[in-house]
């Protein structure tokens, strides 16, 4: 059974820092990475479709690098502000064109 | 906004009965992708339609079923409810069919609780 490990499962960040997280997957049949913000009371949003070793995205204060031959990503948080409150979550494609298995998130809660 | 829409919002039903939550995708969209979110659990994938054909199944039971009509919306069926079945359902989509490449846009979801 493919796994896909997020930590910390929670996070309080003061506001104004910076803050990261991780989402582990199976090295082995890599194709993609995703990542998603899922802000309460409403629904996933994408954030980055990653899918070269080495990849780095960034997104205003949001980046996210990925290392596919040890099987992790990070979420990079710059500064953060109180709209970054969300819960972020990674998600992994099984195979190339079957079921994608999603991480149970970090929440992320900023403090003012 | 996404571009996703879902209908219902909210249902309420009571177990034994038979339900169907309507998904229209995003305007050039060809994939529907249906997820449960029950309480602690993460998003679980349940099914994805391509082009009106079923493309991959993920952890559906046999009680529920989908299709996706020539104009690309989609119906997720739930029959025989049970009181575990209460849960957030969400429908997204994508322009192609292939899950690793395509980014997913989610509709508001539809809460489903039985009672």
């Amino acid at each position: 059974i493919l796994n896909v490990e997020q930590s910390p499962q929670s996070l309080h960040v003061q506001e104004g820092d910076s803050t990261n997280f991780t989402c582990s997957f199976p090295s082995s049949n890599f194709y993609a990475l995703h990542w998603y913000r899922w802000e309460t009371a409403k629904s996933p949003e994408a954030l980055f479709v990653m899918t070269l070793n080495g990849d780095e995205k960034k997104k205003g204060r949001i980046s996210a690098t990925l290392n596919t031959k040890e099987g992790y990503s990070y979420l990079y948080i710059k500064g953060s502000q109180p709209e970054d409150s969300a819960t972020y979550l990674c998600a992994f494609p099984a195979n190339r064109d079957d079921k994608i298995i999603f991480g149970k998130g970090t929440r992320l809660h900023i403090l003012p | 906004d996404s571009g996703v829409t879902q209908t219902p919002k909210h249902l309420i039903t009571a177990t034994g009965q038979r339900v169907t939550l309507r998904c229209s995708p995003r305007s050039g969209d060809l994939s529907v992708y249906w997820y449960q979110q029950s309480l602690d659990q993460g998003l679980q994938f349940l099914i994805q339609y391509y082009n009106g054909e079923e493309r991959a199944k993920g952890n559906i039971l046999e009680r529920f079923s989908a299709q996706q009509f020539p104009d690309l919306h989609s119906e997720l069926n739930l029959s025989s409810l049970e009181l575990g079945d209460s849960a957030l359902y969400f429908c997204a989509s994508s322009r192609g069919g292939g899950q690793s490449y395509n980014e997913q846009f989610f509709g508001p979801g539809t809460r489903l609780t039985v009672l």
